[in-house]
């Protein structure tokens, strides 16, 4: 079976704090692709990052970063010095055969000034 | 931004009667897929299609059904709208080329009173 875990249903930080999501999957494949999603209040859904299984390369852009390990089975994403636009949602998700996305719940990140 | 049109945006409709959503697409992308978003659940997947007539159900199919004539359109249709599929609708779109990275549609409010 495939499964997203997002532990953190909501998290409050103040502006200018690092704050990480976790996310912890499950999968039987050996190839298979993980992915960020962002739903800022407006409510679309943003792609932020792909990363595939066989790169285990952290990845940073700009203010975020996502740091992949398989042995834990966690992809998890940091904000660093977290900003009022940060605030959404954000799903972390796992390809499933037929392409489609498996997705976790969600984690709701507020940042206040 | 992916060409990704979703209509209506919002509707309310009354218990027992059919309602269609349309996706309409301009990326030539292979794939389409229908998702709901409920609060604790996060998105989950209703169909998919991975090409002209050919669908397949996802995890919520129950009382949904799907239809596409041609590549750029993807139609769910609900038989017989009940209250419990009062939600946000999204639509999706990928592409091999693309590493399957999703691309979502604005989404569509359905309130069935």
């Amino acid at each position: 079976a495939q499964k997203v875990t997002q532990a953190q249903t909501e998290i409050s930080v103040v502006e200018k704090e690092d704050v990480t999501l976790d996310c912890v999957y499950e999968t039987r494949d050996t190839t298979y692709y993980l992915f960020w999603y962002k739903q800022p209040p407006s409510g679309e859904l943003v792609f932020l990052i792909r990363r595939n299984s066989f790169d285990e390369q952290n990845e940073i852009s700009g203010r975020y970063s996502w740091n992949f390990q398989k042995s834990t089975s966690s992809f998890n994403f940091t904000i660093t010095a977290s900003q009022v636009v940060d605030s959404a949602v954000y799903f972390c998700a796992l390809r499933m055969s037929g392409y489609a996305l498996n997705f976790g719940k969600g984690t709701s990140l507020l940042v206040t000034p | 931004d992916a060409g990704i049109t979703q209509s209506p945006r919002h509707k309310v409709t009354e218990t027992g009667t059919p309602v269609t959503l349309r996706c309409h697409q301009t990326e030539n992308h292979r794939y389409m897929y229908w998702y709901r978003q409920d609060p604790g659940h996060g998105l989950r997947l209703i169909h998919y299609s991975y090409g002209v007539k050919d669908t397949d159900k996802g995890e919520v199919s129950d009382g949904y059904s799907v239809s596409r004539s041609k590549t750029e359109d993807f139609l769910l249709t609900l038989e017989s709208a009940t209250s419990s599929q009062t939600s946000v609708y999204f639509c999706a779109i990928s592409d091999l080329q693309s590493y399957n990275e999703q691309f979502f549609g604005p989404g569509t409010r359905l309130t069935v009173l």
